[in-house]
């Protein structure tokens, strides 16, 4: 069974600027979560999508937002990129209909803002 | 406020020895408890998890404990060996809500 995958693996991009994450899940599998992760701050949860709904989300500003296809796939979007932005963001995903699944992870996508 | 805490940032340990990886965490709705190892450049992957119900779980080399009264649970590895070299996430969930701590450092040294 194919993992999870997410493109691009490595982005550069300027402050003020705009970027879109992709994420593919394990086939099957209609949840995917996003997290970042910085040094030292380990996964901080960024929002969850379930059959195209998110359902839930983590602290973190508006510039941040996703979505989810009806192929189970996510995008993430940031607007207005800062410096603060850059670190690895990470997708997981996971069964999610009922009880407990653990979760699955991508590689991640190395952002860095300059 | 942090949920889920590892209070130690790194850990050393002799290859064969016993490495003790610790979490702690402070909502006591927290039903489900799970270990993830992560390798740079590379996403987590899942290693070991403990329902609530258990206070012990047990995977080859790996084990992990939960001590409910004192919200803490930890990871043992016996014996530690050089590709266990990574950074340990302890997580918790209830729910939908998943929960991780920041990470300690394993280096497991020849």
């Amino acid at each position: 069974k194919a993992g999870v995958t997410q493109t691009p693996r490595y982005l550069i991009k300027t402050r003020g600027q705009q970027v879109t994450l992709s994420c593919s899940p394990i086939s099957g599998h209609r949840s995917v979560s996003w997290y970042q992760q910085t040094p030292g701050q380990g996964l901080q949860f960024l929002f969850e999508y379930f059959s195209e709904t998110q359902r839930n989300k983590g602290n973190f500003p508006g510039r941040f937002s996703g979505r989810q296809f009806s192929n189970s796939r996510s995008e993430m979007n940031v607007s207005t990129l800062e410096l603060g932005d850059s670190a690895l963001y990470l997708c997981a995903s996971r069964r999610g209909t009922g009880g407990f699944s653990e979760q699955y992870f991508g590689p991640g996508t190395r952002l860095t803002v300059t | 406020d942090q949920q889920v805490k590892q209070n130690s940032p790194s850990l050393s340990v002799q290859e064969g020895r016993i490495s003790i990886l610790n979490c702690d965490y402070t909502n006591s709705m927290f039903d489900y408890f799970l270990w993830y190892k992560k390798y740079p450049a590379e996403g987590p992957t899942f290693l070991i998890s403990i329902s609530s119900i258990k206070d012990k779980n047990e995977d080859g080399r790996f084990t992990v404990f939960l001590n409910k009264s004192a919200k803490h649970l930890s990871l043992h590895i016996v014996p530690s060996q050089p590709g266990d070299s990574a950074v340990y996430f302890c997580a918790a969930s209830y729910g939908q809500n998943f929960v991780f701590g920041p990470g300690t450092r394993l280096s497991v040294l020849p």
